[in-house]
């Protein structure tokens, strides 16, 4: 069973709109990590917050991390139909566990 | 760019052949993955390798088994395929140590076993 959980599980927004996920995760953990799959091929990492760290930008990425809560978001800014894919958490502690990912749809 | 390439990307076997997935990666990583994934059940660890001949069972290492003979090479081994193992297999690297901090996957190998 899936011990990450990420919501929406599905997003559909058009070209130039903000897109955000959640995930939340059950054991404590050293970072998260936030990964994207285009389709049917394999993940690519795209930022790391660490368990001391609240916030994290990357280009048009933006993580946050919130360990009482045992969760974090991804935004995604300015969207492109080129972000279409699946985006995976991964929360880091004794073992990396995989979230079920959440398919965004970036409609042009 | 560190590169990890999977041999095939599609393969179709039959029921109860041996079935071979190979993994290379060229930046001498000591961490190596195999990974299964499937709808609605996410990635699934299957077996991960630290170092040269060492491997460390994951949560559903039954009907695979590994080898690391070499630093860059990783292969899974279907010992008998059967038809619950159709699914996209990924390999994944990293660099040494406790903390996984970002791992490099392979483009994924579709098997499906008939």
């Amino acid at each position: 069973s899936q011990q990450g959980e990420e919501d929406p599980q599905a997003l559909s927004i058009q070209e130039g709109e903000n897109a955000t996920m959640n995930c939340s995760y059950k054991t404590s953990i050293n970072n998260l990590q936030w990964y994207r799959q285009n389709s049917g091929r394999g993940l690519v990492h795209l930022i790391l917050i660490r368990s001391n760290e609240r916030e994290k930008h990357s280009g048009r990425l933006r993580v946050t991390l919130d360990t009482s809560k045992k969760s974090s978001s991804l935004l995604i800014t300015a969207s492109r139909a080129a972000d279409t894919a699946s985006y995976f958490c991964v929360s880091a502690g004794n073992k990396l566990t995989f979230g079920g990912g959440t398919r965004v749809l970036v409609k042009p | 760019d560190v590169k990890v390439t999977q041999s095939s990307r599609y393969l179709v076997k039959r029921t109860g052949e041996k079935v071979f997935l190979e993994c290379v990666q060229d930046m001498d990583h000591e961490n190596m993955f195999w990974y299964r994934q499937d709808p609605g059940l996410g990635l699934r660890l299957i077996y991960f390798s630290y170092d040269v001949k060492m491997k460390e069972k994951g949560d559903i290492p039954e009907g695979y088994s590994v080898s690391r003979e070499k630093k860059e090479r990783f292969s899974l081994i279907l010992e008998s395929a059967s038809t619950n193992q159709t699914s996209m297999y990924l390999c994944a690297s990293a660099i040494g140590g406790l903390v996984r901090e970002k791992l490099f996957f392979g483009s994924g190998t579709q098997l499906s076993v008939l």
